[in-house]
């Protein structure tokens, strides 16, 4: 069956501009996290949507960040007025619900903000 | 959420057992400890998780030693397509709290020909 998939799977824009990142989860899947990955570093966890809970934002490193998911399928993350440093690959995740121990990833999308 | 240590590469000669090893000194009682790894360019793919006893999948074996305080991956016949960063997690596991991962550097696996 079809996997996590990302789009775009590579963006390049300028500092300022603003970018929207989208991710399909796996259907049926409730749970549906985003990360970010650094050149050469770990993961870092950005947000977390659980069904039709509040989602956990606790890793957004700043205002500029948000996402939303519609119908508790699609998600779309939003950097707005980018920076240099929001250069990273941005990995999306699901997992069949909030108690399941495996997360499906997506191949990233690379953004370099120039 | 607990720490996890992990040395920062390893090589392995194809065909023989890889050992990744895992200090998790800090680690709480609901604490599992999940192992994923990461191929060059590719998203991260789930390994094993434990949290007390061994465990044995179809990709690898998950040992935890007695006091919880270190684990070791195995894979027990490494071949070329292992080569990849190994990650270490260390996360509670309760139905009140969600799945974030808090992921360190990891291991960068070298499988040798």
């Amino acid at each position: 069956g079809a996997g996590v998939s990302q789009s775009p799977s590579n963006k390049v824009t300028e500092k300022g501009k603003d970018v929207e990142l989208r991710c399909d989860p796996i259907s049926g899947h409730t749970a549906l996290y985003w990360y970010r990955q650094s050149l050469g570093q770990g993961l870092e966890f950005l947000i977390y949507f659980q069904g039709n809970s509040a989602p956990d934002k606790s890793g957004l490193p700043s205002d500029r960040f948000s996402a939303e998911r519609t119908g508790g399928s699609v998600s779309t993350l939003t950097i707005q007025r980018t920076q240099q440093e929001d250069s990273a690959v941005y990995l999306c995740a699901s997992s069949l619900d909030r108690g399941s121990n495996e997360q499906f990833f997506g191949p990233g999308t690379r953004l370099t903000v120039l | 959420d607990a720490k996890t240590t992990q040395p920062t590469s390893m090589d392995c000669a194809e065909g023989r057992a890889a050992n990744l090893p895992c200090n998790h000194s800090t680690i709480s009682g609901n604490e599992y400890v999940y192992w994923y790894r990461q191929i060059h360019s590719q998203g991260p793919q789930y390994i094993i998780h434990g949290l007390k006893n061994n465990e044995t999948n179809e990709m690898a074996s998950l040992i935890i030693t007695e006091d919880r305080k270190s684990s070791t991956l195995i894979l027990p016949h490494a071949t070329l397509r292992d080569t990849a960063v190994y990650y270490c997690i260390v996360r509670v596991f309760n139905a009140g709290n969600n799945r974030k991962l808090i992921w360190g550097l990891g291991t960068s696996l070298a499988v040798n020909p």
